[in-house]
């Protein structure tokens, strides 16, 4: 099993373009998070789906949108960069909601928006 | 206040040492808790979950206090290898995680 997987694993955009960030889980998940994390900051939920054809908002959602149309894949999207949007961003998944319950990492993007 | 906190540190320990990370949460109802590890430039892995009872995995011991609301880390016999960020995350009713922005260790021979 290769886990979490995240494409790509780094880009250089500049500012005004879009991009979109796939993360792709092959455990059978249902839930499945996005994350940016950013020096001195730790770890920021942007937005997380509970399964197949949903999503929500976590702490800092403005700027991206997400779609998780396949439970294997979530997509991260960025319509409109900009230099804040720098940052590493990690995907993960966990099997189902309940406690004690692992969450497992992708290999991080690193973003550059210039 | 911010949900989870922890002192960022660096705790910059000798081999051998003994040392304890403490971590803070607001949320009364939060339901679990866990220790993640960090290194430089990767992916958070999961250290271990804490339970109510305290557990413990070699040289690591977690414990809960639902009563003053935190939960921390010892690490026995400090090891080079230990280097890294340790994130505090905790899980309330819904069981989205919320991090904390981790400790740094830092073990020298």
């Amino acid at each position: 099993n290769a886990g979490v997987t995240q494409t790509p694993k780094f880009r250089v955009l500049k500012t005004g373009q879009s991009m979109t960030l796939l993360c792709a889980q092959d455990m059978n998940h249902e839930y499945m998070y996005w994350y940016r994390q950013d020096p001195g900051m730790g770890l920021r939920l942007i937005h997380y789906s509970v399964g197949e054809g949903t999503t929500a908002k976590g702490e800092v959602p403005d700027g991206y949108n997400v779609s998780r149309l396949k439970k294997q894949n979530f997509l991260l999207g960025l319509e409109s960069a900009a230099p804040s949007q720098t940052s590493v961003y990690f995907c993960a998944s966990s099997y189902r909601p309940g406690q004690q319950e692992t969450q497992y990492f992708g290999p991080g993007t690193r973003l550059l928006v210039l | 206040r911010k949900e989870v906190e922890q002192d960022p540190g660096p705790f910059n320990v000798p081999e051998g040492a003994t040392v304890a990370f403490n971590c803070t949460y607001s949320n009364s109802a939060s339901q679990s808790f866990f220790w993640y590890r960090q290194d430089c430039r990767k992916e958070p892995k999961l250290l271990m979950s804490v339970y109510s009872s305290g557990n413990e995995d070699g040289r690591f011991t977690a414990q809960l206090n639902r009563a003053s609301q935190y939960i921390s880390l010892l690490i026995r016999d400090s090891k080079l290898s230990d280097s890294a960020t340790y994130l505090c995350v905790v899980a309330g009713g819904s069981y989205i995680p919320t991090f904390g922005r981790g400790t740094s260790l830092i073990v020298h021979p």
